[in-house]
């Protein structure tokens, strides 16, 4: 069974500050990961995947993620934090197919001046 | 450019009513998906389709059916609404990737209401 744990609720930092978004997932089989975003009324959009190759993955505007076997984990994280960076971030698990997919609670992330 | 269209961006139904949510993807995707999404429960499958005029049941079906018809369509079906229905609905496509990594892209979202 599949699970994706995303630790945080809320996190706030300020601009031009690292970002760490955490995430813990359970898999039976080696999943795919995944990292998306959504901007307020706007729909998700995908910030990168992990597929079994590099473990360090880099995504979109900046961000980039580790995936930890060790500690089934994929933290998300920014070295200097944006104020258009301010949204909600999933956490997803799936299997190879891409059907069993699971998605986190959700992250929102604020951003201060 | 992949574009995942949904019918309506806001709907408000009564109770029992039977309501139908289009969705439609330009890019020629095997794989279809709906979930609702509350706010602390993130993203819950409802139903998802692999092929035309299959579907299969995600994690909270009950209450919703679906149809596929034509590739690029994917209507999901509220048969009689209740007010535990009301939601952002969330459509997403595709496309067939064995080895993994196939990520989803996701349409706008419709925000029902059901009084």
């Amino acid at each position: 069974a599949q699970s994706v744990t995303q630790l945080d609720s809320h996190v706030s930092v300020s601009e031009g500050t690292p970002v760490l978004l955490r995430c813990n997932y359970s898999s039976s089989y080696s999943p795919s990961l995944f990292w998306y975003v959504q901007h307020p009324n706007k729909g998700l959009q995908l910030l990168l995947k992990y597929t079994s190759a590099a473990t360090l993955v880099k995504g979109i505007n900046g961000f980039e993620a580790e995936f930890k076997k060790s500690e089934t984990s994929f933290h998300l994280t920014k070295p200097s934090a944006h104020m258009s960076d301010a949204a909600e971030y999933f956490c997803v698990v799936s299997d190879t197919g891409g059907f069993k997919t699971i998605f986190g609670a959700g992250t929102r992330l604020f951003v201060k001046a | 450019d992949v574009k995942v269209t949904q019918s309506s961006r806001y709907l408000v139904k009564r109770t029992g009513e039977k309501v139908f949510l289009e969705c439609v993807q330009d890019m020629d995707h095997e794989n279809m998906f709906w979930y609702r999404q509350d706010p602390g429960l993130g993203l819950r499958l409802i139903y998802f389709s692999y092929d035309v005029k299959m579907k299969e049941k995600g994690d909270i079906p009950e209450g919703y059916s679906v149809s596929r018809e034509k590739k690029e369509r994917f209507s999901l079906i509220l048969e009689s609404a209740s007010t535990n229905q009301t939601s952002m609905y969330l459509c997403a496509s595709s496309r067939d990737r064995p080895l993994g990594g196939n990520e989803q892209f996701f349409g706008p979202g419709t925000r029902l209401t059901v009084l």
